[in-house]
């Protein structure tokens, strides 16, 4: 079973829109935590934001924050105030539990486009 | 601090051959990933290592082998190159928080391997 599904393959905001791209998860687990990340077209993986799954507080970075709804098991990143700079894959990852080496299991990812 | 070094940036490998990827940190972090990534797709994990001496499997080890003889580096092995493993690697290493729970992996720049 797919443990994290992210349905929308492609998006387009227009530039300084918030635009929120959706995640979902699986896990029996009561301890996890959540990533998503940014990989430009140069290929990098750059880390954007965490949500454990015992806060309370939904996770802010700068333009990042992430929609974390426990019972629906979702964690959607919302960014506020999209710059050109944003066009890029966003992928959303999970770490279950204090699962043996804190392994990532990563989503396939959406591409987002910023339109001027 | 450079983070997590992988070399070489790019390859060209006929089929049947084999070659080592290398990767080495320098934040002193336990854990430590290879992670491929085929066009398109999200990232899947092929083996880790929780510390010097200790490895395992991850979801698609077949036709790789790693080592982790120090903290710093974690090389993977190609052995007989197929073109199945065309693909962008990646080197990831992270490291547990105060409470044991997985903080995020800080990946390298990646190698891009062409199978021919």
């Amino acid at each position: 079973a797919q443990k994290i599904t992210q349905t929308q393959p492609g998006m387009f905001v227009q530039e300084k829109e918030a635009v929120t791209l959706d995640c979902t998860y699986d896990t029996s687990d009561q301890s996890y935590g959540l990533f998503w990340y940014k990989q430009p077209s140069s290929g990098e993986m750059i880390f954007l934001i965490y949500q454990g799954s015992y806060d309370e507080q939904n996770a802010t970075e700068g333009r990042y924050s992430l929609n974390f709804q426990k019972a629906r098991k979702s964690a959607n990143l919302v960014i506020s105030a999209s710059q050109l700079g944003d066009s890029a894959m966003y992928f959303c990852a999970m770490r279950e539990g204090r699962e043996y080496g804190n392994k990532l299991v990563f989503g396939a990812g959406t591409i987002l486009r910023v339109k001027s | 601090n450079a983070g997590v070094t992988q070399t070489p940036k790019f390859r060209i490998l006929k089929i049947g051959q084999s070659m080592t990827l290398q990767c080495t940190q320098d934040m002193n972090h336990n854990y430590m990933y290879w992670y491929r990534q085929d066009p398109g797709m999200g990232l899947k994990l092929i083996y880790y290592s929780v510390g010097a001496g200790i490895t395992d499997k991850g979801e698609v080890p077949n036709g790789y082998n790693v080592s982790r003889s120090t903290t710093e580096d974690f090389p993977l092995r190609l052995e007989l190159a197929a073109p199945s493993q065309t693909s962008v690697y990646f080197c990831a290493s992270s490291y547990p928080d105060v409470e044991g729970r997985g903080t995020e992996a800080f990946f390298g720049q990646g190698t891009r391997l062409t199978v021919v």
